[in-house]
């Protein structure tokens, strides 16, 4: 079946450091691929999100490279912010088999220290 | 603010109780979906309903009982529930069913469940 896995959090970082979040997916067709993040006490938002290879989904400063050679989906920001402490999730929908469903990771809790 | 409202934000109900929870779509969207979050789990979809018909039910127990009548609205009627079926139930709708090629799903914030 489909599957993602996220890098383990939590992550802690200080103001303007670089972000990776590791997303690497198994899937039985050829998959849309998405990022998305939770605010404290809030609902998830869409970030960002590819539909092909090499497609490069950005947002807000975070970018993601579709990598089908290497199932991966990797979230990067190049200085990161108090105001980006969140849950982030990787998620993956497959057109032709499961549609309806998005296929999410367990998510990655990103904590931005001043 | 997401155009996904979810009521209430918090809720806390005994074993016994009988509560729903209430979603309303302003998107003008065709499908709604119940998703339960839980502590240190991935997110899992519970239900789909596409132009109010329900079409997944993923294997859901029938202390949760879903009900759409007309595609703006979407509740989750709870009833008998148990401790562990404490979490995050967020709901989310979509123009239609299915989260591929740009058809991008939105959630509500979620109303917090706590079974007492």
């Amino acid at each position: 079946g489909d599957s993602v896995t996220q890098m383990e959090g939590p992550v802690t970082l200080s103001e303007e450091a670089f972000l990776t979040i590791n997303c690497t997916y198994t899937a039985t067709g050829y998959p849309s691929l998405f990022w998305y993040v939770q605010y404290p006490g809030e609902g998830l938002q869409l970030l960002l999100k590819a539909t092909k290879a090499d497609d490069k989904g950005s947002n807000k400063g975070f970018e993601a490279t579709y990598r089908k050679e290497t199932t991966s989906f990797h979230l990067e920001k190049g200085s990161v912010q108090v105001s980006d402490s969140a849950v982030y999730f990787c998620a993956l929908s497959v057109r032709e088999t499961s549609g309806s469903r998005l296929t999410f990771g367990e998510g990655t809790q990103l904590t931005v220290n001043p | 603010e997401t155009g996904v409202t979810q009521t209430p934000r918090h809720l806390v109900m005994g074993m016994t109780n009988k509560k729903s929870l209430k979603c309303e779509q302003h998107l003008g969207h065709n499908a709604m979906y119940w998703y339960k979050q839980s502590a240190k789990k991935p997110l899992e979809l519970m239900f789909v309903y596409s132009l109010e018909e329900r079409v997944e039910n993923n294997s859901v127990p029938s202390r949760f009982s879903p009900e759409c009548p007309n595609s703006s609205h979407l509740f989750l009627h709870l009833h008998t529930l148990q401790p562990e079926d404490s979490a995050l139930y967020l709901c989310a709708s979509s123009q239609t069913r299915g989260a591929s090629m740009g058809n991008t799903i939105y959630f509500g914030e979620g109303s917090w469940l706590t079974v007492v």
